[in-house]
């Protein structure tokens, strides 16, 4: 039973256009989200988080939006860069399991010079 | 940023032997640090949580005696892949927190088995 659900396994972007990258999640005891971003042969590097009192949070270039009754949360990046062509992973954490993260299968983003 | 590493990056290994990778938390004392699996083109898979000076709590379907793993300090855990076959053969990354509040998990970079 996949409960972080990446649907899209990859996205292509034009340089300066926006990316827009989305998980769903079936579990409702899911507290805390986060978007991970990982290039070939390395760990993955946090990138951004929500908690799931919030609807929106924004660092730079990335913003992270949740959307609670629909289950859903979305990653945006704007402007593209082509440095942020990666694999990125949405992750969820349920509430009551301390730090343990449940991660999508991941959505490769390609973005074009 | 807190840093962890891993060691070795990758490593090559006959069938029947034992492999032990090592994850430290390079600046940072790590109270709980956790060994994922990816295989090619999917999700990272949990395989067990350690907590320093405590037994490891695996997740279902992931074999305590082949995978055993060590978190003898706030800055190491070691995974050892006992009897390596083939079909161990893949990505294994960790990654360390502490406490709750921080919300993040600091990967280390992995590292690449192959068992021959």
């Amino acid at each position: 039973d996949q409960q972080v659900k990446q649907n899209s396994p990859s996205l292509s972007v034009q340089e300066g256009r926006i990316s827009i990258l989305n998980c769903d999640y079936t579990n409702s005891m899911f507290d805390y989200f986060l978007w991970y971003k990982k290039y070939p042969a390395e760990g993955p590097t946090f990138l951004i988080s929500i908690s799931s009192i919030k609807d929106k949070n924004e660092d730079g270039r990335f913003t992270v939006f949740l959307n609670k009754s629909a289950k859903h949360l979305s990653l945006h990046i704007v402007p593209s860069q082509p440095g942020d062509s990666a694999v990125y992973f949405c992750a969820a954490r349920p509430m009551e399991y301390g730090n343990k993260l449940v991660f999508g299968a991941g959505t490769i983003l390609r973005v074009k010079s | 940023g807190a840093v962890v590493s891993q060691h070795p990056s990758w490593v090559i290994c006959k069938s029947g032997t034992s492999v032990k990778i090592e994850c430290r938390s390079l600046d940072f004392q790590a109270t709980t640090m956790f060994w994922y699996r990816q295989f090619p083109k999917q999700s990272l898979m949990l395989m067990a949580t350690s907590n320093e000076g405590s037994k490891a709590t695996y997740e279902q379907g992931v074999e305590k005696d082949k995978f055993l793993i060590n978190h003898a300090s706030l800055t190491l855990s070691t995974l050892t892949v006992t009897s390596a076959h083939p079909e161990d053969s893949s990505f294994y990354i960790c990654s360390a927190s502490w406490g709750r509040s921080t919300d993040t998990q600091y990967f280390g970079p992995g590292t690449r088995l192959t068992v021959l």
